[in-house]
């Protein structure tokens, strides 16, 4: 089974900041795919940034972008220019492909999330 | 608007009482999935469907039960509510990539706040 693990349980970073969180993973497959979702303190999660492990360059959306060290399996989060909006809960997350065979390879496997402060 | 759909969003109940939450998607998704975040350990999987009368447990299915008779809905049962389900509740649901329309993100439901006493 595939495993997520998000080291940092808590962080924080002055606005208009960088900060990159961390994730790392454990998986035997080759293809598969890397999600950052955001929990605000309404507990919706909303989907950040996604990567498929097929793909070399580096995903971004605005102020969001990964740096996916496949052979490691590293998958960290970097936000510029931080803002008081980006304070959240964020997990990392993981996925299999298709569901070839069986439909628990289609599983989103969590980290146990990173706790971001914005500090004004 | 796309969305999933959860009901009631915050339920405070007592031991035995049978309860449903219900969960809705307009997206015509075929894969959906029910999971529970409890503190310090994330999000982890109860249930799952892949379509219409297929549906097949996660890593914590005890206590639970789920039933996929039409391709939105994927209600959550919890036949005989115990404290140790006290938990937020999310519903989700996605494309198969098999069908060819991509995507692979989960779409999550607002949560549901469930409190047993």
């Amino acid at each position: 089974a595939q495993t997520v693990t998000q080291s940092q349980p808590e962080m924080s970073v002055q606005e208009a900041e960088t900060v990159t969180l961390s994730c790392t993973y454990d998986t035997s497959e080759s293809d598969y795919y890397l999600f950052w979702y955001k929990q605000p303190p309404s507990r919706q999660m909303i989907l950040v940034i996604r990567q498929e492990a097929y793909k070399q360059q580096n995903a971004t959306e605005n102020r969001f972008s990964v740096n996916f060290q496949k052979a490691a399996k590293s998958f960290s989060l970097k936000i510029s220019d931080s803002q008081l909006g980006d304070a959240a809960m964020y997990f990392c997350a993981y996925r299999s492909p298709a569901a070839y065979s069986g439909a628990g390879s289609y599983q989103l496997t969590f980290g146990k999330g990173t706790k971001l402060s914005v500090i004004p | 608007e796309a969305q999933v759909t959860q009901n009631p969003r915050y339920l405070i109940t007592v031991t035995g009482k049978k309860l449903t939450v219900t969960c809705s998607q307009n997206m015509n998704h075929e894969y959906m999935s029910w999971y529970r975040q409890d503190p310090g350990l994330g999000l982890r999987q109860i249930y799952y469907s892949m379509n219409v009368e297929v549906t097949d447990k996660g890593d914590v299915p005890e206590g639970y039960k789920v039933s996929r008779k039409e391709k939105r809905n994927f209600p959550l049962i919890l036949e005989s509510p115990s404290p140790n389900q006290t938990s937020l509740y999310f519903c989700a649901s996605s494309w198969l990539v098999t069908s060819g329309k991509g995507g692979n993100e989960q779409f999550f439901g607002p949560g549901t706040r469930l409190t047993v006493l």
